[in-house]
């Protein structure tokens, strides 16, 4: 079984600062993570996901997560943030069903 | 063209009712999914239909009853609305089923309220 979880409900960042979403997993065999999007009244955009392989994974809208198998992580990740990069963040483990992490509000301020 | 799309948008309606919700993929996906969000934003996993036939039950009230009249068509059935089914709905594909690297791409979401 896979679940993730999110530990900070909310991250205010000011424009141009790095971004970070957190996100931890557990699970029982190979991790399958996602990272999604959901801005105000609409759905849920894919960022990015982590298969195997190399432990940077770049997304969409200059987003990327880094794969920690030591401390079990799989954070999302912004260089420089914008204020339309506030949204609400959702972390999700596969296991043949998505499970997902409670959110995590983003605001990027002016 | 949306990729997957749901109809209606919003939908209000009195308790006892009885609802449908319309989902459509243009992706060529196998597999369709429903899930709920919550007020609280917690999103959950009901059904899921691979080419037709259905994989996935979770715990969900008899009152919800899931169509696919065809692989690109998923639509909910809610009989007898309770104030507790006031949420959001959310159709998405993924191209197999058991794809657990698969990507899953969600519709705009339908927003019940149960009054």
């Amino acid at each position: 079984a896979q679940s993730v979880a999110q530990p900070e409900d909310q991250v205010n960042v000011a424009e141009g600062n790095p971004l970070t979403v957190k996100c931890t997993y557990s699970v029982s065999g190979n991790p399958y993570l996602f990272w999604y999007v959901q801005y105000p009244n609409r759905g849920l955009q894919f960022l990015l996901k982590y298969i195997t392989g190399d432990n940077l994974v770049k997304g969409s809208y200059g987003f990327e997560a880094e794969f920690n198998k030591s401390q079990t992580s799989f954070h999302l990740k912004k260089p420089s943030a914008l204020v339309s990069d506030s949204a609400l963040y959702f972390c999700a483990g596969n296991d043949y069903k998505l499970s997902f992490g409670a959110g995590t509000t983003v605001t990027v301020r002016a | 063209d949306t990729a997957v799309s749901q109809t209606p948008k919003y939908l209000v309606t009195q308790m006892g009712n009885d609802k449908s919700i319309k989902c459509e993929q243009n992706l060529g996906h196998d597999t369709m999914y429903w899930y709920k969000q919550d007020s609280k934003k917690f999103l959950k996993i009901m059904f899921s239909y691979n080419n037709k036939e259905l994989i996935i039950n979770e715990t969900v009230p008899n009152r919800f009853s899931p169509k696919s009249p065809d692989k690109a068509h998923l639509n909910l059935h809610i009989n007898s609305l309770e104030l507790g089914d006031s949420a959001v709905y959310f159709c998405a594909s993924s191209q197999t089923m058991g794809g657990q690297t698969d990507t899953q791409y969600f519709g705009p979401g339908t927003r019940l309220t149960v009054l």
